[in-house]
């Protein structure tokens, strides 16, 4: 049984740039949820997807952008982007139609440059 | 304001010596307190879910508990593979759709 799958794995962009991270749920799983992670600190929650909309969104500039397929597969999308964007970003998916037990992924680390 | 505060930030313990990591929360109403695993530069790994007060779970040499206001992490007799951030979350009945995690407990256990 699959887990939670993220890609790319590390990314390197330059200030201003934008960049797309990629997320597939575990099997079975049709809500998907974003967190950003930075250094020493714990994941903080970016939005949830489910049924192909964004159910729930933190405290996040409209920079941060989402998206979610008929396969549940969603995507994270970040525009112009700071130096303070470096972070770890994990996807968590979960049961239909609840959020109580969420299931990482491995992340994907974001440097900023 | 949902908050969750984790204690000690960083606990060193030798092989064997048992010890708790403590998880302090503050929500409106608690739908449920999670606690994860995370090893460097990974993703959370589920350990528990734990309900209402009173409620425990075990597993292998973890055991997690709740009361109103806090939850407890006992590690029994841990070996250096435990070695790892503990995270705590909430899951707030009035603010469903999402985790709030504390910072952190990271755990080292020397052999």
């Amino acid at each position: 049984d699959a887990g939670v799958t993220q890609s790319p794995t590390h990314l390197i962009k330059t200030r201003g740039q934008q960049v797309t991270l990629r997320c597939s749920p575990k099997s079975g799983h049709d809500t998907v949820s974003w967190y950003q992670q930075a250094l020493g600190q714990g994941p903080q929650f970016i939005f949830q997807y489910y049924e192909e909309e964004e159910r729930q969104r933190g405290n996040f500039p409209d920079r941060f952008s989402g998206h979610q397929f008929p396969n549940y597969s969603s995507e994270l999308n970040v525009n112009a982007l700071l130096l303070g964007d470096s972070a770890l970003y994990l996807c968590a998916s979960s049961l239909p139609g609840t959020t109580y037990e969420q299931y990482f992924g491995p992340g994907t680390r974001l440097t900023v440059t | 304001e949902d908050q969750v505060t984790q204690s000690p930030e960083a606990l060193r313990l030798q092989e064997g010596e048992s010890s708790s990591l403590n998880c302090s929360y503050t929500v409106s109403g608690l739908r449920g307190l999670f606690w994860y695993r995370q090893d460097p530069g990974k993703g959370p790994e589920f350990l528990f879910t734990l309900y209402s007060a009173g409620e425990e779970k075990e597993k292998e040499r973890l055991k997690a508990t709740l009361t109103k206001k806090e939850s407890f992490l006992h590690i029994t007799a841990p070996k250096p593979e435990d070695s790892a951030t503990y995270l705590c979350a909430v899951h707030d009945v009035y603010n469903t759709d999402k985790l709030i995690f504390g910072t952190g407990t990271r755990l080292q256990v020397f052999p």
